[in-house]
């Protein structure tokens, strides 16, 4: 069964603070791995897109990794900020002719000044 | 803003109600969705449009009825809900459903049934 899984489930550090989240998946066929951020009562949006061949991309602040080996991801949050506080969540897809998704709980990260 | 928006984006209705979300995409692309999100949940697929065909109804009760006019909107209609279907419905969209294809996710409508 395709499974993904974050942790922590929840998180509070400091203003300007780094922090990393993780996630463990098993999905196959693996296509691609994704981050979204999810801000209270909004809709997810996307941070990194991952594919197989990829084992880190970059968005500002935001690092994401990947090893396909070990199925592992993490998203690394650099000097956060208080716009930081939000759900992040670990999306993996697998393509069987269409693409399926598979979500993650999410991590909710909360930064305190 | 993502280009997906959505209508309204907070609902209360009884049980014996029927209502209607809607969902209208602004980025030319041929498949849209509804996910329901419950708290502690990961994000439950629920329809999947493409070219206003639905190819994908993952076992979702009959009192939640999509309909896909066009490309660019996407409704949910609702009746005889229960208080376990409060949730945040959210729509989203993409280039395609085969392949790498990036969702973009509307801001959700938030369904509390009394």
């Amino acid at each position: 069964k395709n499974q993904v899984e974050q942790s922590p489930q929840s998180l509070i550090i400091l203003e300007g603070k780094n922090c990393t989240l993780q996630c463990n998946y098993t999905v196959s066929p693996f296509s691609n791995l994704r981050w979204y951020k999810q801000d209270t009562g909004r809709g997810p949006v996307s941070l990194t897109i991952m594919t197989f061949s990829e084992n880190t991309k970059s968005n500002g602040r935001y690092t994401a990794t990947l090893d396909a080996d070990t199925k592992q991801s993490s998203l690394h949050i650099t000097a956060s900020q208080l716009s930081d506080s939000a759900s992040y969540i670990c999306v993996v897809s697998a393509v069987f002719g269409n693409e399926k998704l598979t979500f993650g709980t999410g991590t909710r990260l909360t930064i305190i000044p | 803003e993502t280009g997906v928006t959505q209508t309204p984006r907070h609902l209360v209705m009884g049980m014996t109600n029927k209502k209607s979300l809607k969902c209208e995409q602004h980025l030319g692309h041929n498949a849209m969705y509804w996910y329901k999100q419950s708290a502690k949940k990961p994000l439950e697929l629920m329809f999947v449009y493409s070219l206003e065909e639905r190819v994908e109804n993952n076992s979702v009760p009959s009192r939640f009825s999509p309909e896909c006019p066009n490309s660019s909107h996407l409704f949910l209609h609702l009746h005889t809900l229960q208080p376990e279907d409060s949730a945040l419905y959210l729509c989203a969209s993409s280039q395609e459903i085969a392949g790498v294809g990036e969702q973009y996710f509307g801001p959700g409508t938030r369904l509390t049934v009394t």
